[in-house]
This record gives C-alpha cells, sequence and structure tokens, in this order.
C-alpha cells in the first residue's frame, strides 16, 4: 500500500509570508494523478489542485503546486505564495491510481 | 453549483449497520460522474471508503469492501452508503462527495455528518 507523507506538520507562519508544504510517497506517482485540499474546522475539504498544478475553480493564484524531480518523481509540492488570514487551516494531499484508488496524507496545519 | 447533504443517524450500536444518504442538488447523479463517501477520524485522518456510477460500476478501498455497500437511487438524485458490523473503530464523519471529471480526485463535497459507535 502506498503511503503519503506530508511534512512539516505544522507550519507557523505570519501573513504575508510564504507557506511551502511538501508531500512524499512511498512509490512513484504520476503527477497527473496527485491533488491537494484545504480544510478549515468544521468544513468539508476543499480542493485546491488537481493533477499536481491545476488550480481548481475560484482557487486564486497564490497557490500553486508543483513536483519535484522527474514527471513520476515522488515529491510534490503545495506552496502559497503570500500568506492571507484566510488561508490558515489544514492541507491535505491525495494520491490516485494505486492501492486503495484514493489514498490521502495526514495532512499540515498551517497557524498563525 | 453543486450542493450535496449527508444524512443518517449519528448514533449506531456496534455489530450494527450504518446507514447513510446523500442527497444532491445543482447535478443529475446519472449524468456521468462518480459519486463516492469519504470518512475522517483522529485516528486515520481521511479515507476512501467507495465510489460508484450511476450504472453501478463500483470502486471500493480494500480495507472495508467485506463490509460496504453503495447503492444510487436517480430518481431521488441520492446515493446511500450501508457499513455491516460497525465497531468503535468506525467512528468517525463521514462526507459524501462527487469525484473530479478527471477521475483522479474528488471536486464537490457535503458538510459531513458525525457517526458515533456506542457499545
Amino acid at each position: 500500500e502506498k503511503v503519503l507523507t506530508q511534512f512539516p506538520g505544522t507550519l507557523s507562519l505570519s501573513p504575508g509570508e510564504r507557506a511551502t508544504f511538501s508531500c512524499r510517497a512511498s512509490q512513484s506517482v504520476s503527477g497527473s494523478f496527485l491533488a491537494w485540499y484545504q480544510q478549515k474546522p468544521g468544513q468539508a475539504p476543499t480542493l485546491l489542485m488537481s493533477e499536481a498544478s491545476i488550480r481548481a475553480s475560484g482557487i486564486p493564484d497564490r497557490f500553486s503546486g508543483s513536483t519535484s524531480g522527474s514527471s513520476s518523481g515522488t515529491e510534490f509540492t503545495l506552496t502559497i505564495s503570500r500568506v492571507e488570514p484566510e488561508d490558515f487551516a489544514v492541507y491535505f494531499c491525495q494520491e490516485y491510481g494505486s492501492s486503495p484508488l484514493f489514498a490521502f496524507g495526514q495532512g499540515t496545519k498551517l497557524e498563525i | 453549483q453543486v450542493h450535496l447533504q449527508e444524512s443518517g443517524p449519528g448514533v449506531v450500536k456496534a455489530s450494527e449497520t450504518l446507514s447513510l444518504t446523500c442527497a444532491v442538488s445543482g447535478e443529475s447523479i446519472g449524468f456521468g460522474y462518480y459519486w463516492g463517501w469519504v470518512r475522517q477520524s483522529p485516528g486515520k485522518g481521511l479515507e476512501w471508503i467507495v465510489a460508484m456510477y450511476h450504472s453501478g460500476d463500483t470502486y471500493y478501498n480494500p480495507s472495508l469492501e467485506s463490509r460496504v455497500t453503495m447503492s444510487v437511487d436517480t430518481s431521488r438524485n441520492e446515493f446511500s452508503l450501508k457499513l455491516t458490523s460497525v465497531t468503535a473503530a468506525d467512528t468517525a464523519l463521514y462526507f459524501c462527495a462527487r469525484r473530479c471529471p478527471s477521475g483522479n480526485c474528488f471536486d464537490f463535497w457535503g458538510q459531513g455528518t458525525l457517526v458515533s459507535v456506542s457499545s
């Protein structure tokens, strides 16, 4: 079973700073099959990014996604160029395609 | 805009069957997407359970497959989850969601419903 590891567990930043979230897979993952979500307390996850770097509808362009290494590299990055107050939340990566079909990382909390 | 709303009992007794329904508005579930269930617990984080097409094509999380049944009712525009033989480990916030058109994510989610398993 593929395992997705997110780091750091908690990211402490101030508004205006740059946030970088990492997601590492235990096995090779195609960039086409990696998504990112934001979850605020008491709410469902919101899709931010699909296929590693495609912003979902309505997601501001301060959010960006990238893959390091080869196109089937195992480390993915979500970046918020300048953190806004509404961005403080938990961020999850999710991989598609192995067993189970959808697998989530454990999340990174962005706190003030 | 697609809207999903879960409903079902908040407490289920251990060894019994958990039953949840997801009502969909803003989209016909027979149109051409997969629909599914994801749960979230402090111990296991986010865990995908099942995804199903209106035609009946279904994908299961292997760890839950033996206990899970999902059904789609296009006439009521809703779909349902049944999880049998529940234990305390099944206590979680259960979300229904629509699978992305690309197939590799979930783009619309319900607000979630908390289910606790009591002894």
